[in-house]
């Protein structure tokens, strides 16, 4: 089955960085696209950054474009997201999510919680 | 930039109703939408894509409908372990964005 497993995730202080990881199995990793969702602590979903599966595609969103950077290696079954210059307001659980049709996300890690505080 | 937006905000359903979730976008997607489920503590799950197709193993009661830029969810005979948020979601082409809509709490009534 399906199983995608972030880790990297803890407390650093504002302008830190942190590089978070998701380890991806029960499925070809080489022939999907990968996505990174957070979620602030009680808050609704934001879509942060999209990579194909041979990278040769990255996308991000408005709120991280310049700052985080998306990669992967499929040597290691592996998705990244490099976190650069980080603020209070990337205090959030982030996930990693398996592409579906370039359009949806159909299958979901458990989430890394990344605290930015002083 | 696509804005999403759902209502109601929060749903108050006793079990064994329906409950209708509402999905609207700023522009017209055709049926590029889906639905998610999170429950307290869990990551979002994958209910309705392309509008109306049910994910592997949703039950039948989970049904989506629309196009363009109206989108509904119905949940039919709601169980206890259907109250939960329910996200929508929608893509756009150019510039490559995913974005959410604000969610829908569905809780007991």
């Amino acid at each position: 089955q399906v199983q995608l497993l972030e880790s990297g995730g803890g407390v650093v202080q504002p302008g830190g960085s942190l590089r978070l990881s998701c380890a991806a199995s029960g499925f070809t990793f080489t022939t999907h696209s990968m996505h990174w969702v957070r979620q602030a602590p009680g808050k609704g979903l934001e879509w942060l950054a999209f990579i194909r599966s041979d990278g040769s595609d990255i996308y991000y969103g408005d709120s991280v474009k310049g700052r985080f950077t998306i990669s992967r290696d499929n040597s290691q079954n592996t998705l990244y997201l490099q976190m650069n210059g980080l603020r209070a307001e990337d205090t959030a659980t982030y996930y990693c999510a398996k592409d579906f049709w370039g359009l949806f996300f159909d299958y979901w890690g458990r989430g890394t919680l990344v605290t930015v505080s002083s | 930039e696509i804005l999403v937006t759902q209502s109601p905000a929060t749903l108050s359903v006793s079990p064994g109703e329906t409950a209708t979730l509402s999905c609207r976008a700023s522009q017209s997607l055709g049926s590029n939408l889906a639905w998610y489920q999170q429950k307290p503590g869990q990551a979002p799950r994958l209910l309705m894509y392309h509008s109306s197709t049910r994910a592997t193993g949703i039950p039948v009661r989970f049904s989506g409908s629309g196009s363009g830029t109206e989108f509904t969810l119905t949940i039919s005979s709601l169980q206890s372990e259907d109250f939960a948020v329910y996200y929508c979601q929608v893509y756009n082409n150019w510039p490559p964005q995913f974005t959410f809509g604000p969610g829908t709490k569905v809780h007991i009534k």
